[in-house]
């Protein structure tokens, strides 16, 4: 069973700070990652995607991923107060269980005005 | 374009019963899966078909079935309904791969009473 560890929080910041959400992985074979928001009572929006080690930036999130460590994780710069959420992180599955995610249980972060 | 569509929004039932959810996909997306979550965590994968062939089975009982249709929309099926399958279920498509990062719709909230 691929596991997928994320800090616990809750995570509490004020708006204008910077977020740093981290999550751990357990196949080091693995090869996709994905970032999910999710709303309470709603369901998971994809916000990131990342397959290399390094950065990758999309206006205010940067997902950044170290294969090695087998770590990935998501900096909102930033934050606001809409950006209170649950942030899922998502492993993708390989050889017999390619295609499949893989979640951890989610990082709940609030943005106090 | 629309979304990922699920139906029901919401549905109650009681135990032993069955349940039947529907999604339908992006447009032109091929792959769907299906996954479960319970309050508190993240989504866990149940089910994963492309072009109409099952690709990939999580660990749940025979209970769980599912398939997809010629359009590319599925239908999932439960029966012998427990206290325990209470939960949002989520379908989410990709494009053509089935390693492409998933869109998820709005989920079906089902209780069982």
């Amino acid at each position: 069973q691929k596991e997928v560890e994320q800090n616990s929080g809750p995570l509490s910041v004020p708006e204008g700070a910077i977020a740093s959400l981290n999550c751990t992985y357990s196949d080091r074979g693995s090869q996709s990652f994905f970032w999910y928001r999710q709303y309470s009572g709603k369901s998971p929006e994809l916000i990131m995607s990342i397959y290399s080690n390094g950065d990758k930036e999309d206006g205010r999130f940067t997902a950044q991923l170290n294969k090695a460590s087998q770590y990935v994780s998501l900096l909102i710069r930033d934050s606001q107060p809409s950006d209170s959420a649950t942030y899922l992180c998502a492993v993708s599955g390989r050889g017999s269980t390619l295609g499949r995610l893989y979640f951890g249980r989610g990082t709940q972060l609030t943005v106090w005005p | 374009d629309a979304g990922v569509t699920q139906s029901p929004t919401h549905l109650i039932k009681t135990r032993g019963q069955h349940v039947t959810l529907r999604c339908s996909p992006i447009s032109g997306h091929k792959s769907v899966s299906w996954y479960q979550q319970v309050l508190g965590q993240g989504p866990q994968f149940i089910f994963q078909y492309y072009e109409k062939e099952e690709r990939g089975r999580g660990n749940f009982p025979d209970r769980f079935s599912a398939r997809q249709f010629p359009n590319y929309s599925s239908e999932l099926n439960v029966n012998a309904l427990l206290l325990g399958d209470s939960a949002l279920y989520l379908c989410a498509s990709s494009p053509q791969g089935i390693n492409q990062p998933q869109h998820f719709g709005d989920g079906t909230r089902l209780s069982i009473l």
